[in-house]
């Protein structure tokens, strides 16, 4: 994912706000999402946004999207230790082509009881 | 609620073998998909199919092939099987091309 850039690793303490931060370069990005990865399981779409939207809240997830700077985040709200998984962003560029998504390597988010 | 299933979920070949991944979705969706996980990386985009008997190169074709003959299976096949195909394979569907991704549990993918 050389178009969309994470940090690598978060580490917060259980009850604190996560922030997940991502980075894009494409400018017609139409969709961008937020899947979560546990251990050994498949992708689990969490959240997306649309590009036309500032913020989009769904109970504890909050996703803040600024297209001048082409920034993405996630913020989870009073983390729970299920909340330990891998965090990917991903955008979605246009119509048809051959990359449909466009996957970060991943935050891997780390809560501490 | 089966959603995506894909199956083998772990497989060992060796090199210049050749095996068939399968995915089968439920969901009557239109659009499949086949990537690949590898350490460090997002996924990576392999084939991917628009409905049934379509498919279209992704990302990283070179190897693989794959094949849509009902609508609800999309079969990734390995050739001549290299190590550096050794990887995690993550098959997904969508109802439209704009309309998020449903993702499988994978296929842990290892040759020797």
């Amino acid at each position: 994912g050389e178009d969309v850039e994470q940090s690598l690793f978060l580490s917060v303490r259980e009850g604190d706000s996560s922030v997940i931060n991502c980075t894009y370069t494409d400018s017609s990005s139409t969709y961008l999402y937020w899947y979560k990865q546990e251990p050994g399981a498949g992708l689990q779409l969490l959240t997306y946004i649309f590009s036309n939207m500032d913020m989009k809240q769904d109970q504890r997830l909050t996703v803040l999207l600024n297209k001048k700077d082409k920034h993405l985040s996630l913020r989870i709200a009073d983390t729970q230790t299920g909340d330990s998984a891998i965090y990917f962003c991903a955008e979605r560029i246009g119509l048809g082509g051959r990359r449909a998504l466009t996957f970060g390597s991943g935050t891997r988010l780390q809560v501490q009881p | 609620n089966a959603g995506v299933t894909q199956t083998p979920k772990f497989r060992v070949l060796k090199t210049g073998q050749s095996m068939t991944l399968l995915c089968a979705q439920d969901m009557n969706h239109e659009y499949m998909y086949w990537y690949r996980q590898d350490p460090g990386m997002g996924l990576r985009l392999i084939h991917y199919s628009v409905g049934e008997g379509t498919t279209a190169k992704g990302e990283v074709p070179d190897g693989y092939n794959v094949s849509r003959l009902k609508k609800q299976n999309f079969l990734l096949g390995l050739e001549s099987a290299a190590p550096s195909q050794t990887s995690v394979y993550f098959c997904a569907s969508s109802p439209e091309q704009l309309q998020p991704q449903h993702f499988g549990d994978g296929t842990r993918l290892s040759i020797l």
